[in-house]
């Protein structure tokens, strides 16, 4: 079974510094993509940010970006002057195949402390 | 411009009760897809339909049945539910041209008792 693995079940971080969420997977698609998902306590999966594997540009969306590292399997959330509202649960997904289907890590508990 | 709904939000059923969950979507996407949460393990596919008409079975089926009724609507039954399957479960669609994100409900609190 193709896998994503995010091996840290919870972190911690000081409101207004940088915190880093790890992810590897496993593929042997060519072309794939890969996402970080934020679930806060509403429960809502909301997208934070995407990167398609044939591009070499790490992907940022504002204080969110990502160290992609295609041939070590690599994809870490870097999350710069953390918020109390980035306080949640994140997800590391890999979508790709024939029927694009999304294969999550079990995800990591992210709490931002005043 | 609602998205992906899901009703219900929440719901309690005794062990052998059976009940369908419901989600559409307004995006006029072609794929669509359900999974289970649990604690711990992430979100795991029950079931998806690429596209109207079909479906296929995901990492964790048993127990499940689904219905692609449109291309708006995909709906999940329990036929007889067990407590292992209480989970909160999400449905999500994808528009299904080359692009992988999905976009997700709300979510139904499911607790089997």
């Amino acid at each position: 079974a193709q896998t994503v693995t995010q091996s840290q079940p919870e972190m911690s971080v000081q409101e207004a510094e940088t915190v880093t969420l790890s992810c590897t997977y496993d593929t042997s698609e060519n072309n794939y993509y890969l996402f970080w998902y934020k679930q806060p306590p509403s429960r809502q999966m909301i997208l934070v940010i995407r990167q398609e594997a044939y591009k070499q540009q790490n992907a940022t969306e504002n204080r969110f970006s990502v160290n992609f590292q295609k041939a070590a399997k690599s994809f870490s959330l870097k999350i710069s002057d953390s918020q109390l509202g980035d306080t949640a649960m994140y997800f590391c997904a890999r979508g790709g195949g024939a029927n694009s289907k999304l294969t999550f890590g079990k995800g990591i508990t992210l709490s931002v402390r005043p | 411009n609602a998205g992906v709904t899901q009703t219900p939000k929440f719901q309690v059923l005794k062990t052998g009760q059976s009940m369908t969950l419901q989600c559409a979507q307004d995006m006029n996407h072609n794929s669509m897809y359900w999974y289970r949460q649990d604690p711990g393990m992430g979100l795991r596919l029950i079931y998806y339909s690429a596209s109207e008409g079909t479906t296929d079975k995901g990492e964790v089926p048993n127990g499940y049945n689904v219905s692609r009724l449109n291309k708006r609507e995909f709906s999940l039954r329990l036929e007889s539910a067990a407590p292992s399957q209480t989970s909160v479960y999400f449905c999500a669609s994808r528009e299904g041209t080359g692009n992988y994100e999905q976009y997700f409900g709300p979510g139904t609190r499911l607790t089997v008792t």
